[in-house]
């Protein structure tokens, strides 16, 4: 069964630093590889997803994600954090090809310092 | 983007009562909704798949008795929660799928806090 793996469950960053939330997965194959960012009582946005091709992917807000097969990983990356980044991270897998059911991992919690 | 909305944000509602959840693709007709729950301080856990005008597909322990699910139109879903008790306490969110082809990019509503007494 396919799984996702978020190992950080809180990350704590000053502002203006480099930021990097880690996530590993458990597929068949290659999946679609999402993230998505939750602020406090709101739904879900995507930063960015991978489907193929070019393994570094470039998203919204400065979010940027690079697969890695031989690691089964996708980790999330932005060169320098913002106060309102702070918010949860989602790291998602969706059946390669398409399909509509995603697998979420458990989230990193991302608190900035002023 | 697309706009997903849920309707109402917050409810409070007596152990015993039922609690209607909306969900509504505003800008876009959404062939397929997704209706999620999370716990606190844990992921999303996708309880049914809803098609528009065919019963929702469950997941596993999921009881379809308890989540009754409708997708009258293609911009509107209903998550009813029967006979609520403190257990069903949670956020739930949906999302409506909107695409071409094989790939159902998925747009999250707001998620709507169930709190039973």
């Amino acid at each position: 069964a396919q799984s996702v793996t978020q190992p950080d469950i809180h990350i704590t960053v000053s502002e203006g630093a480099s930021l990097e939330l880690r996530c590993n997965y458990s597929y068949g194959a290659t999946p679609y590889l999402f993230w998505y960012v939750q602020s406090p009582g709101q739904g879900l946005q995507l930063l960015l997803k991978y489907f193929s091709g070019d393994t570094l992917v470039q998203g919204i807000k400065g979010f940027e994600a690079e697969f890695k097969r031989s690691q089964s990983s996708f980790n999330l990356r932005k060169p320098s954090v913002h106060w309102s980044d702070a918010a949860e991270y989602f790291c998602a897998v969706g059946p390669p090809g398409g399909g509509n059911k995603l697998t979420f991992g458990t989230g990193t919690q991302l608190k900035v310092e002023l | 983007g697309a706009v997903v909305s849920q309707h109402p944000s917050r409810v409070i509602c007596k152990s015993g009562t039922s609690v209607k959840i909306e969900c509504r693709s505003l800008d876009f007709q959404a062939t397929t909704m997704f209706w999620y729950r999370q716990f606190p301080k844990q992921s999303l856990m996708l309880m049914a798949t809803s098609n528009e005008g065919s019963k929702a597909t469950y997941e596993q322990g999921v009881e379809k008795d308890k989540f009754l699910i409708n997708h009258a139109s293609l911009t509107l879903s209903t998550l009813t929660v029967t006979s609520a008790h403190p257990e069903d306490s949670s956020f739930y969110i949906c999302s409506a799928g909107a695409g071409v082809g094989s790939y159902n990019e998925q747009f999250f509503g707001p998620g709507t806090r169930l709190t039973v007494l």
